[in-house]
This record gives structure tokens, sequence and C-alpha cells, in this order.
């Protein structure tokens, strides 16, 4: 099994101000293609998670640009360059690399302070 | 427009068989690239994947749940079926399916589960 591994646990932010999530799985996501298999999901509170980010750094539809995924291998990260309000929520990552079993992360909760 | 919906009981007895369906919208269960995946989060925990299933058949399961879980399609409802046997109080989750991309080397064809269900919760007491 791949292992994903989100920090920090809990991510108190500033409206206006920059926030940063990282994940890191236990092998490394390239594909033979060169590509990533890595997607980032925001839960925010009592809705179904959606898609933000897939292949590490494709913004999915109607994601805002604030939002980016980036890194390669085994170490990934998400920024949100400005946070708003309703950027609130909690933020998975999720291997799709081993496709008979995909995993997530722990988990981000990222919260205004 | 795309849209998956879940279904199932509100209340199950431990060891008793659960059964979920997933209906689906704007797109088919015949097209060769994409599937569904179910997946699970008990209260105030992660997400957790827990089976997906394709146009060709083609299912995956999560290892610790195998023996338990079977996935099916009907193409004619267009719905994806998940049966969990024996179920206890562990598995009281909200259960959610969502549109999932079919394994593929082109990159170009993947997208992410880019289509979630609004999840249906079910409680085993």
């Amino acid at each position: 099994d791949i292992v994903m591994t989100q920090s920090p646990l809990s991510l108190p932010v500033t409206l206006g101000e920059p926030a940063s999530i990282s994940c890191r799985s236990s092998q490394s996501l390239q594909h033979t293609n060169g590509f990533n298999y890595l997607d980032w999901y925001l839960q925010r509170p009592g809705q179904s998670p959606q898609l933000l980010v897939y292949l590490g750094s494709n913004r999915a539809s109607g994601v805002p640009d604030r939002f980016s995924g980036s890194g390669s291998g085994t170490d990934f990260t998400l920024k949100i360059s400005r946070v708003e309000a309703e950027d609130v929520g909690v933020y998975y990552c999720m291997q799709a690399l081993q496709t008979s079993l995909l995993t997530f992360g722990g988990g981000t909760k990222v919260e205004i302070k | 427009q795309v849209t998956l919906k879940e279904s199932g009981p509100v209340l199950v007895k431990p060891t008793e068989t659960l059964t979920l369906t997933c209906t689906v919208s704007g797109f088919s269960l015949d097209n060769a690239r994409m599937g569904v995946s179910w997946i699970r989060q008990p209260p105030g925990k992660a997400l957790e994947w827990l089976a997906h299933i394709f146009s060709n058949d083609a299912e995956s399961y999560t290892p610790s749940l195998k023996s338990r879980l079977t996935i099916s399609r009907d193409t004619s409802k267009s719905q994806v079926v998940l049966t969990m046997t024996n179920v206890a109080p562990v598995d009281t989750a909200t259960y959610y399916c969502a549109r999932t991309p079919r394994p593929t080397p082109l990159a170009s064809l993947y997208f992410g589960m880019d289509v979630w269900g609004q999840g249906t919760t079910v409680t085993v007491s």
C-alpha cells in the first residue's frame, strides 16, 4: 500500500494571507509517463469532497487560480495564495498511481484565525 | 450535467448485509474512460476508498474489506451497487460514490474523481 501523510494536521490561517499544505507518499507517485498521480480534494463543512487539483498540478474545472499544486515523486504541496473564507474545510491528498488501491492522506483542517 | 446520488438504509443491525446504490446521470457506465468508486468517511475521520468498477467490469477492492465487499453495475438502470456483508458498528459512516477515471498510461485521460455524490449516512447499531 502507498501511505499518504499530510502536514500539518490543523492550519489556522489569516484571511488574505497565503497557506501551504504538505503531502508525502511512501513511494514515488511518478508514472512511467512522467506524470505524478496525486490529487487534492477539499471537503467544506457539511459537504461532499470536491476535486481541486489532479496530476499534481492541474487545477480542476472551476477551481480558482489562487489554488496551486506542485511537487514530484514523494513530496507534494498545495498552496493557497490568498485565503478566502470559503476555503475553510479539510484538505485531502490522494494517490492514484496504485490504481487497485487508492489511498487518501489523513487530512489537513484549515480554519480562519 | 453529471450527477451521482447515493441511496441506502439509514440504520442497519450488526451482522446484517448493507446494500448501497449509486445512481448516475450525465454519463454512461459503458463509457470506456470512466467508472465509479465508493469512498466512506466515519464520523470525524478521514476518507477511505473502498472499491471501484469500470465499463469492462474490472473491479478493485481495498484489501482490508475485500472479503466483505462486492461492487456491481447495472447499465440499464445507470446504477452501481456496493454490498457489504456482516456489518459492525465500525462501519458507521457516510458513504460516497464518485466518478473515477479508468486507469490508463495516457495522462491526458486522467481527470481525478471529478464529481461526487452528496453521500448517504449509515449507522450500524
